[in-house]
């Protein structure tokens, strides 16, 4: 299957500071990727859509201002948490939509486990 | 009311003892049914892609099925490795491009 990479692994920072996560797409083009949030013992929950070459659409109850993304080529999307909480620790997760045979799939990264101290 | 509902929410299996989970959904206008496995600290890792009603996919001792309203995933003569908790997830034409998803199995297999 497809590759997708998320850099860093895991990252702790300061209250205040802000945190970039990278999302690739290591052998296809994604013009669309996908950032999510999972808290322990819970499911994905989607944060918002990234599109290439254009602005990202959030889910509700998601601050775009708090949780930047930019999709500024086919193969990476990056996800900036502003001015980091600890509420915001958490694991995040992104995924590309790859069209394959005429079928879509999602494939994952590896996800980014965010401690904000 | 969840749209992706799975069960059980966690199945202990000793080796070699064949079992299903189940996803049901209450989506209209499905577009795809999605299976992952996810391990401890990782991301999800894709296992298969149904999109109609009766549709089959095998891959090594996983085996999906799906009807109009579930999709259920047999696992035969399980091995500790297949230990993970396993999500599905739906593709609708009410949500566009986005994956809904279900809460996860838990599954261990203990030798």
């Amino acid at each position: 299957g497809a590759v997708v990479s998320q850099h860093p692994s895991r990252v702790i920072c300061k209250s205040g500071t802000s945190v970039k996560i990278e999302c690739r797409s290591l052998d296809f083009q994604a013009t669309t990727m996908f950032w999510y949030r999972q808290f322990p013992k819970q499911s994905l929950m989607l944060m918002a859509t990234s599109n290439e070459g254009s602005k990202a659409t959030y889910e509700q109850g998601v601050e775009k201002d708090k949780f930047l993304i930019n999709h500024a080529s086919l193969t990476l999307s990056t996800l900036t948490v502003t001015s980091a909480h600890p509420e915001d620790s958490s694991f995040y997760i992104c995924s590309a939509r790859d069209w394959g045979q005429n079928q879509e799939t999602q494939y994952f990264g590896p996800g980014t486990r965010l401690l904000v101290l | 009311e969840d749209q992706v509902t799975q069960s059980p929410e966690a199945l202990r299996l000793q080796e070699g003892e064949s079992s299903s989970l189940n996803c049901s959904y209450t989506v209209s206008g499905l577009r795809g049914l999605f299976w992952y496995r996810q391990d401890p600290g990782k991301g999800p890792e894709f296992l298969f892609t149904l999109y109609s009603a009766g549709e089959e996919k095998e891959k090594e001792r996983l085996k999906a099925t799906l009807t109009k309203k579930e999709s259920f995933l047999h696992i035969t003569a399980p091995k500790p490795e297949d230990s993970a908790t396993y999500l599905c997830a739906v593709q609708a034409s009410e949500y566009g491009n986005k994956l809904v998803f279900g809460a996860g199995t838990i599954l261990r297999v203990k030798s």
